[in-house]
């Protein structure tokens, strides 16, 4: 079974600064699909940005990039330029890359608190 | 433009008693999934259904049950409450393709007393 490992139950940041958020992983698939999800109190679930384990270049999407080391099953978030709307919890979360059906769960991490100070 | 609806956003329920969360989508996607949010536990599955008819037990099945009677609607029963279900409930719904997000529900607050 896939597990998803983030450490740090909290994260603080100042405003303009910029923060990375870990995030391991065990899986012995090659082919699986990684995410950061953002919680922020409306407790709505919202899409970070994803990155394809057979993709070797780093997702990146505006202010957010990810550094992905495949062999060391390590998926960081890297927030440039925060800001205080990024504070929420933040989740990294698996999904197997071996088709449909049951294989379209995800499997989360236990989420980052993160706090944006001004 | 709705995506996936899920009511109700709050209830408290006393020990004992049933409800249902609805959970409903408009993406005709054929996975559908029911996940519990506990403090330090992140996102844990409860059941998912793959398409109308088929269901199948997550991580945490124990005291809930679902249906998949159409496409759209995954509801989910929790058939005698117990203090130990006060979680925020999230349903998720995707088109079971690999490259594709999960798009979610607003969540349930449920509080058991």
């Amino acid at each position: 079974a896939q597990t998803v490992t983030q450490s740090q139950p909290e994260m603080s940041v100042q405003e303009a600064e910029t923060v990375t958020l870990s995030c391991t992983y065990d899986t012995s698939e090659s082919d699986y699909y990684l995410f950061w999800y953002k919680q922020p109190p409306s407790r709505q679930m919202i899409l970070v940005i994803r990155q394809e384990a057979y993709k070797q270049q780093n997702a990146t999407e505006n202010r957010f990039s990810v550094n992905f080391q495949k062999a060391a099953k390590s998926f960081s978030l890297k927030i440039s330029d925060s800001q205080l709307g990024d504070a929420a919890m933040y989740f990294c979360a698996y999904r197997s890359g071996l088709g449909t059906g049951a294989n379209s769960k995800l499997t989360f991490g236990k989420g980052i608190t993160l706090s944006v100070r001004p | 433009n709705a995506g996936v609806t899920q009511t109700p956003k709050f209830q408290v329920l006393k020990t004992g008693q049933s409800m249902t969360l609805q959970c409903a989508q408009d993406m005709n996607h054929e996975y559908m999934s029911w996940y519990r949010q506990d403090p330090g536990m992140g996102l844990r599955l409860i059941h998912y259904s793959v398409g109308a008819g088929i269901t199948d037990q997550g991580e945490v099945p124990n005291g809930y049950n679902v249906s998949r009677s159409t496409t759209e609607d995954f509801p989910l029963r929790l058939l005698s409450a117990a203090p130990s279900q006060t979680s925020v409930y999230f349903c998720a719904s995707s088109s079971g393709q690999a490259n594709t997000e999960a798009f979610f529900g607003q969540g349930t607050r449920l509080t058991v007393v």
